[in-house]
């Protein structure tokens, strides 16, 4: 089955920009979408076809992707972007829904 | 404004059974795919099962096959999940998703707010 590899945990502090990476052999020919989840809480897309951001969300966010690697960069990260990041794709057929094992942003 | 709203959720035995449902408002839902997506508890997202617009297309996760059943009532405006053979590991918030749509196919493009299965004696 098809698999998302993300690390496990990124540490920055308040203002430095937080990279968070995703790979998969199908990224080259299919979208990543970034959802951030905070405790307790329902996932939010915070980035959607590798680079949109919807509305509502702040500029610092941003994404890029190139080849079998998409990243989410958090410029100037702040406090309140400490959650659990996820991933998101499809497979091959375009029809199962995958995600990325998750990463945990630490801001301190 | 779209809503999703899951229920049914609870504690059951081990090889016991569940039905969850979602309740849909705020778009027509008879136009739209949707999903089961769960979180064990610590744990990370994982995809379910989806269901197409109409109910004729159905799929599931590997390790739900052969124990869960997707389905809705588009006159309901309804998503249900029947649970059969429950195991310890499918102790997790269930989340109800409703999909958005890309030139590369389908993403959780809104969420409930999740309803917690427990499976334990």
């Amino acid at each position: 089955s098809y698999e998302l590899t993300q690390p496990p945990s990124v540490s920055v502090s308040p203002g430095q920009t937080a990279r968070i990476t995703c790979s998969g052999d199908e990224l080259p020919k299919k979208y990543a979408y970034w959802y951030q989840q905070k405790s307790g809480q329902a996932p939010v897309l915070v980035i959607y076809e590798d680079i949109q951001r919807p509305s509502g969300i702040p500029e610092r966010f941003s994404g890029s992707s190139s080849g079998t690697m998409a990243t989410l960069t958090i410029s100037g990260a702040q406090v309140e972007d400490e959650a659990d990041y996820y991933c998101y794709s499809t497979d091959s057929s375009g029809v199962l829904w995958v995600f990325g094992g998750g990463t945990k942003l630490t801001v301190l | 404004e779209v809503q999703l709203v899951e229920s049914g959720g609870g504690l059951v035995q081990p090889g016991g059974s569940l039905r969850l449902s979602c309740a849909a408002s705020g778009f027509t839902f008879s136009n739209y795919e949707m999903n089961w997506v769960r979180q064990a508890p610590g744990k990370g997202l994982e995809w379910v099962s989806d269901i197409s617009s109409s109910g004729n297309t159905i799929y599931y996760a590997d390790s739900v096959k052969g124990r869960f059943t997707i389905s809705r009532d588009n006159a309901k405006n309804s998503l249900y999940l029947q649970m059969n053979s429950l195991r310890a590991e499918d102790t997790a918030v269930y989340y109800c998703a409703r999909a958005l749509y890309s030139g590369s196919g389908s993403y959780p493009g809104y969420w409930g707010q999740g309803t917690l299965v427990t499976v334990s004696s």
